[in-house]
């Protein structure tokens, strides 16, 4: 199983909601990604966790919140967004290391509009 | 990091070969290639990768100059299926648990 998934698909929220994203995948990988996609333009990464610690936080703000309960789950709880968080969100996961290389694993992201 | 340099789209016909171009002209000696493609719609996924030689894979072969300023992802007859944004990204080894660093890659448009 090569597969990150990421539920919802799709979601509508308004500035005062709290919502939460996740992300499973269960090839074992030990580091897992969150990235943020506007319209148009690459993905830039949010948080990175290692061995489920958040490793990398890239400056992101409070309103959102990253979570890892377990090697297979990553959640990203959403609080207070703003129109301009609107976004693809995508999770993403690979080995840890071992390798020379090592593949990052896609989910196809959840497509977020804040209204 | 050292950044990469990509036209911002290409388009080709369908079932004839696709050259995309990736400049990096302050790769260091450790630094791999990396390509990725996003579909509409959906995540990046893995194409290839490469250090000095010339790589095949059953999705594209990556041509690596040699002095390894540039490289060429080639996709050897594209379909229709094959339009996405292509990806060059320079990475280090055994970077298991680094994020990667997209570009503006290059959207390339394939014409039935």
């Amino acid at each position: 199983d090569t597969e990150v998934t990421q539920t919802p698909k799709h979601l509508v929220m308004g500035m005062t909601n709290k919502k939460s994203l996740k992300c499973e995948q269960h090839m074992g990988h030990r580091a897992m990604y969150w990235y943020k996609q506007k319209a148009k333009k690459p993905p830039e990464l949010m948080f990175v966790y290692s061995y489920e610690k958040l490793s990398i936080n890239e400056s992101v703000p409070s309103r959102f919140s990253p979570e890892c309960p377990n090697s297979s789950l990553l959640n990203l709880h959403l609080h207070a967004l703003q129109p301009e968080d609107s976004a693809l969100y995508l999770c993403a996961s690979s080995q840890e290391s071992g390798r020379h290389y090592n593949e990052q694993f896609f989910g196809p992201g959840t497509r977020l509009t804040v209204l | 990091d050292a950044k990469t340099t990509q036209p911002n789209s290409m388009e080709s016909n369908e079932e004839e070969p696709v050259h995309l171009p990736c400049n990096h002209s302050t790769i260091s000696g450790t630094d791999y290639i990396h390509w990725y493609r996003q579909l509409p719609s959906q995540g990046p996924e893995y194409v290839i990768h490469g250090l000095t030689s010339n790589v095949n894979n059953r999705m594209a072969s990556l041509a690596i100059a040699e002095d390894r300023k540039s490289s060429t992802l080639i996709l050897h007859r594209a379909t229709l299926r094959d339009a996405a944004v292509y990806y060059c990204i320079l990475r280090l080894p055994f970077s298991g648990n680094t994020p990667l660093v997209f570009g503006k890659g290059t959207r390339l448009s394939v014409i039935a």
